[in-house]
Parts: structure tokens; C-alpha cells; sequence
């Protein structure tokens, strides 16, 4: 079984803060984990993944994202937060298949100016 | 450039009026997903199709079906859509056993039912 928990269903940060989303995965088997963007009445963009590969992952946008095994943890990071972040960001975790994943609740981010 | 495509984007329909989903894809992608997604909530899978074989989730509605003609394209069928069936309907595909690690997603059909 997996199983993804993101602490904190909204964050509210300052344009030019720091962004932090938290993701902690329950999972039997090396997994592989996902950051998705969801922007009102689209579907999901891939931000980055983790496929046991460097355990410090760089996505599209300024994001990135470090895998850390000993806290069943894998944290979405961005140095500096613009307007156009404001979205809804989903943590997903898989077993080798990365179609069939299990998502986070979701963690709607808001940019104050 | 459009990879997966989702019509129509927006569907309406009469609570217990069958209604169908288009998803198709341009990536020659093997596996073809169905998530579920209600307002405010995460994405859940539905069930997928591995080439021609078609795997449902435990919880899905009978209400669901779906079709699958070609590699290209899949449907998703609403065989009498209730009111519980408001949601975004989201298609991906991925390219399993392949070096499959990501999945694409397509822009996603709201469906109102009413």
C-alpha cells in the first residue's frame, strides 16, 4: 500500500519568499514521487519527479524538490515565489508505474503581493 | 504540440443522461489512465488500460465503463451520471515498461450534472 500526507491544505507566502510544501510518503517498496501543478480548470503539469536517481531533484519553474528516505519526506522548494506560483500543487507517489499513482490532498498556494 | 486531448473541456448534462468523454493521445503511449477529480480534492484513479487490457480500481462506480478502440484513443462512459458525478475527469497516459517514469496529463473535461 502507499500513501502520500501533504501537511498544510494552504500556504500563504510573500511574492520574493520562500516556498515550502511539505510531502510525506507511506510506501512498501522504493518509490517514485511526483510534485504536480494544477491551475483552475486544467489538468496536471509535472513539476519534477524522483526516480532513485539524485535524491535532490530540479523541476521546471525554479522548483526543486530533495527525496529524503529517513524522513519518508520529499519537500517541494522554491527560493523566491512569483504571482504566477499561486495554484494548487499535488504530491503523488507510485510503484514503477507512473500513471498509477496515489495524490496527495493538495496544498492550494497563494502569493500576496 | 497538444500531447493528450480532452473533449469537450466542458460537458453538461441531465442527471441519468449517458454521456461520453474523449481522450486521445499523440505520444503512442501504452497504458491510458481515468482519474476523478471533485471539487477541492486529489485526483483518484478510476481505472486504466494497458494496452487492450482493462483494469478497474476496487471502488469504482459500475455506473463508470470504458472503451479503449485503439492505441490512440479511450473513452470514458457515464452510463446514468448523478449528481455525486460533478467533477474534472482527467486522462493520462504513460508508457509502461519502456522506461515509463511519468505520466501526461491532458487539460481535463468538467462535467456538471444537473
Amino acid at each position: 500500500a502507499q500513501s502520500v500526507t501533504q501537511l498544510g491544505s494552504h500556504v500563504s507566502v510573500s511574492e520574493g519568499a520562500l516556498v515550502l510544501l511539505r510531502c510525506n510518503y507511506s510506501s512498501s517498496v522504493p518509490p517514485y514521487l511526483f510534485w504536480y501543478v494544477q491551475y483552475p480548470n486544467q489538468g496536471l503539469q509535472l513539476l519534477l519527479k524522483y526516480t532513485s536517481a539524485a535524491t535532490l531533484v530540479k523541476g521546471i519553474n525554479g522548483f526543486e524538490a530533495e527525496f529524503k528516505k529517513s524522513e519518508t519526506s520529499f519537500h517541494l522548494t522554491k527560493p523566491s515565489a512569483h504571482m504566477s506560483d499561486a495554484a494548487e500543487y499535488f504530491c503523488a507517489v507510485s510503484h514503477a508505474n507512473a500513471g498509477k499513482s496515489t495524490f496527495g490532498d493538495g496544498t492550494t498556494l497563494t502569493v500576496k503581493p | 504540440d497538444a500531447m493528450v486531448i480532452q473533449n469537450p473541456r466542458y460537458q453538461v448534462t441531465q442527471f441519468g443522461k449517458p454521456v461520453t468523454l474523449s481522450c486521445s493521445q499523440t505520444l503512442n503511449h501504452n497504458v491510458m489512465y481515468w482519474y476523478q477529480q471533485k471539487s477541492s480534492q486529489a485526483p483518484k484513479l478510476l481505472f486504466h488500460y494497458y494496452d487492450k487490457d482493462f483494469n478497474n480500481e476496487a471502488d469504482t462506480p459500475d455506473n463508470f465503463q470504458s472503451r479503449r478502440p485503439n492505441t490512440s484513443f479511450c473513452f470514458l462512459d457515464i452510463r446514468s451520471p448523478g449528481l455525486g458525478d460533478t467533477a474534472m475527469y482527467l486522462c493520462a497516459t504513460s508508457s509502461f515498461g519502456q522506461g515509463d517514469t511519468e505520466a501526461f496529463f491532458g487539460q481535463g473535461t468538467r462535467l456538471t450534472v444537473v
